[in-house]
């Protein structure tokens, strides 16, 4: 298996464009999760499905921000409108139940 | 949700010497504890992970260890290497078993 896939790796977009990020999890993975990076705030949990179900989406900043999983195989999170905060590393990670989270290389946002 | 506090922030160790790096986690039913290395640029990737149902774990240079009473972990790097120079998260699990939520990191530098 390739691991998790993300795209794009980097992607520079104005403020007020709509942005899409994509994954696709490791084939069998039953859960799939979206975190960001930032300097000041870590690593942090958006939100995560469970047999393509979304279980939690606590983390999600606001209404801006969304996420959906069609199928087994792909995951997007979007984000409409996009501001400048929101510039940072976006990680898809999946995993088999309480085993490790494998990530996938991550996309970098600038949002300017 | 699960709070997981990492100590300490940056970390400067002589090559050859030992890095403790000391997470404590605040709900209970957290059961698996993984530890992520992640090089600048670069997604994170597991290095070691413990179960509640062990006190201590060892691989080679690196060892983990548990206290579930005083609900916390940390991780062990022995003779030290410039190539162990990264940020280290750890992580729990949370109560319902597949939230994996992070430290904020610790940034380890081996001076050669």
């Amino acid at each position: 298996d390739a691991g998790v896939i993300q795209s794009p790796r980097h992607e520079v977009t104005e403020m007020g464009q709509e942005v899409t990020l994509r994954c696709k999890p490791i084939s069998g993975h039953d859960y799939l999760f979206w975190y960001r990076q930032t300097m000041m705030r870590g690593l942090e949990l958006l939100i995560y499905f469970n047999n393509n179900v979304p279980i939690d989406d606590s983390g999600m900043p606001e209404d801006r921000f969304s996420a959906k999983m069609p199928n087994a195989s792909f995951s997007t999170l979007k984000i409409q409108p996009s501001e400048p905060r929101d510039s940072a590393v976006y990680f898809c990670a999946s995993s088999f139940f309480r085993s490790e989270a494998f990530f996938g290389q991550g996309t970098r946002l600038t949002v300017v | 949700g699960e709070n997981v506090e990492q100590h300490p922030s940056t970390l400067s160790v002589q090559e050859g010497d030992s890095a403790v790096i000391k997470c404590t986690y605040s709900d209970s039913a957290s059961n698996y504890f993984p530890w992520y290395k992640q090089e600048l640029g670069k997604r994170p990737q597991l290095i070691i992970d413990i179960r509640s149902n062990v006190g201590e774990k060892k691989d080679q240079r690196i060892a983990v260890t548990l206290n579930k009473t005083a609900k916390h972990f940390s991780l062990h790097i022995t003779e030290t290497q410039p190539e162990d120079s990264a940020v280290y998260f750890c992580a729990a699990n949370g109560n319902t078993g597949n939230q994996f939520y992070f430290g904020t990191g610790t940034s380890l530098t081996v001076i050669p």
